[in-house]
C-alpha cells in the first residue's frame, strides 16, 4: 500500500502524559499537513510542512504540540501534558505542491484517548 | 477569513434516486474547493475537485459537482444513488490569500435506503 500510513491508530492514555503519533505520507509529496478532527466536526487545521520547514502553524497549535519533519519525509506529532480535550482523531496528509491546489491524500488517522 | 457551510446534517435518499449534498462556502478571493467521503475507520477519500474552468466537474464513483460563483455554491452530486455511496461527506476550500491549509465543512452524513 503506497497510501498515507499513521502509526499507531489508536492510543489511550492518561491525562497529564506525552504522547508522540507518526506520520508517513506518499513518498513522492513534498507537503505534509496535520489535521485534529473530533466527533461530528470536519478535519481542523493544525500544521503543514514543505519538506522539513514547517511553514505555517494554526492557532490551535497550542505550546504543547510540537511537530516535526526532521528529513523531509516522515512526520511526528507530540503532545505534551496531555489534557482530556486533546481526545480526538488526529488526521496527516500529505500533497505534491504544484501550483499550491493539488488535493490532499489523507491517512487513516490516530484516535487519541484521554482519561 | 474562509469558512464552509455544509447547512444540512443528514440527507436520506433511497437508491437508484438522484442525490445532492450541499456546500456553500466564503472566501475573500478565488476559491479551490474539494469534497472528500470518509467511510467508517477509514481516512477521508478525495472525490473531485474545482479549480478553475468549467462549473461541473466529474470526480470518482460516479459523482460531479457544480461550482456556482453566484450562489457561493458546491453541490455534490449523483444521478443514481447506491447504498454502498452511505458515508459522511466533507466539503473543503482553500483561499489562496490564506496560505495552504484547507477549510472543511462539518459533513453531511448521506444515507442511501434500499
Amino acid at each position: 500500500d503506497t497510501g498515507v500510513s499513521q502509526n499507531p491508530r489508536h492510543k489511550i492514555t492518561k491525562r497529564g502524559q506525552n504522547v508522540t503519533f507518526r506520520c508517513d505520507p506518499i513518498s513522492e509529496h513534498n507537503r505534509l499537513y496535520w489535521y485534529r478532527q473530533t466527533l461530528g466536526q470536519g478535519p481542523e487545521f493544525l500544521t503543514y510542512f514543505q519538506n522539513e520547514a514547517q511553514l505555517e502553524k494554526s492557532r490551535l497549535l497550542s505550546d504543547r504540540f510540537s511537530a516535526e519533519r526532521p528529513k523531509g519525509s516522515f512526520s511526528t506529532l507530540e503532545i505534551q501534558r496531555t489534557e482530556q480535550g486533546d481526545s480526538a482523531m488526529y488526521l496527516c496528509a500529505s500533497s505534491l505542491s504544484y501550483q499550491g491546489y493539488n488535493e490532499q491524500f489523507f491517512g487513516p488517522g490516530t484516535r487519541l484517548t484521554v482519561l | 477569513a474562509q469558512s464552509v457551510a455544509q447547512p444540512e446534517d443528514q440527507v436520506n435518499v433511497a437508491e437508484g434516486n438522484p442525490l445532492t449534498v450541499k456546500c456553500t462556502y466564503s472566501v475573500s478571493g478565488n476559491p479551490y474547493l474539494f469534497w472528500y467521503v470518509q467511510y467508517p475507520n477509514r481516512g477521508l477519500q478525495f472525490l473531485l475537485k474545482y479549480i478553475t474552468g468549467d462549473n461541473l466537474v466529474k470526480g470518482s464513483y460516479g459523482f460531479e459537482a457544480e461550482f456556482n460563483k453566484s450562489q457561493t455554491s458546491f453541490h455534490l452530486k449523483k444521478p443514481s444513488a447506491l447504498v454502498s455511496d452511505s458515508a459522511l461527506y466533507f466539503c473543503a476550500v482553500r483561499d489562496i490569500n490564506y496560505g495552504q491549509n484547507f477549510v472543511f465543512g462539518p459533513g453531511t452524513r448521506l444515507s442511501v435506503l434500499p
